[in-house]
């Protein structure tokens, strides 16, 4: 059971450049999360989906497209990647029922130069 | 507009020097607060949730507790491995996602 899990760790961009980050659950999640998290800022929610087939905007989703590939998986990406979006990335998961909390992957540190 | 505000931003105690962090939250109805802890590089890792005020959870030397306006996690004889930044977060009715605070620091001397 690994819980949550992303991919890449790291990433290096350049400014103009796109790219896709990968989440994944196995614990049979209907809830999933996309968080940015900045020095000073806390974590800011990007997008979610509530369940497999629906997506909603959180409170910082400009320059963001999500996709929920199925109730696994659930993507982010950058289609023109600005200065801006250089931030620690946290994808989490959360059932529908027994309990709120969010599960939290080890988040992927982008860097758009 | 659900807030979470937690204080002191940062916390520096001596090994076996017992404090609390605050976590101040205006909500429209609370269906829940989460307390997680965040080291360095790694993602946040969830500890309790708490739903309504007066319920009290505790683990190891962590103490979390919940009025109608405000949480503490009191830490008892903390030791250098609680070193950490503790994340504060609010679930508003329904199913809401989470609204969280910029953390406190905490740094545990031995």
């Amino acid at each position: 059971n690994a819980g949550v899990t992303q991919t890449p760790k790291f990433q290096v961009l350049k400014t103009g450049q796109s790219m896709t980050l990968q989440c994944a659950q196995d614990m049979n999640h209907n809830s999933m999360y996309w968080y940015r998290q900045d020095p000073g800022m806390g974590l800011r929610l990007i997008y979610y989906s509530a369940s497999e087939g629906t997506t909603d905007k959180g409170e910082v989703p400009n320059g963001y497209n999500v996709s929920r590939l199925n109730k696994r998986e659930f993507s982010l990406r950058l289609e023109s990647a600005a200065p801006s979006q250089t931030s620690v990335y946290f994808c989490a998961s959360k059932r529908t029922s027994g309990g709120n909390e969010q599960f939290f992957g080890p988040g992927t540190r982008l860097t758009v130069l | 507009e659900d807030q979470v505000t937690q204080s002191p931003e940062a916390l520096r105690l001596q090994e076996g020097e017992s404090s609390s962090l605050n976590c101040s939250y205006t909500v429209s109805g609370l269906r829940g607060l989460f307390w997680y802890r965040q080291d360095p590089g790694k993602g946040p890792e969830f500890l309790f949730t708490l739903y309504s005020a007066g319920e009290e959870k505790e683990k190891e030397r962590l103490k979390a507790t919940l009025t109608k306006k405000e949480s503490f996690l009191h830490i008892t004889a903390p030791k250098p491995e609680d070193s950490a930044t503790y994340l504060c977060a609010v679930q508003a009715a329904g199913n809401t996602p989470l609204v969280f605070g910029k953390g406190t620091r905490l740094s545990v001397i031995a």
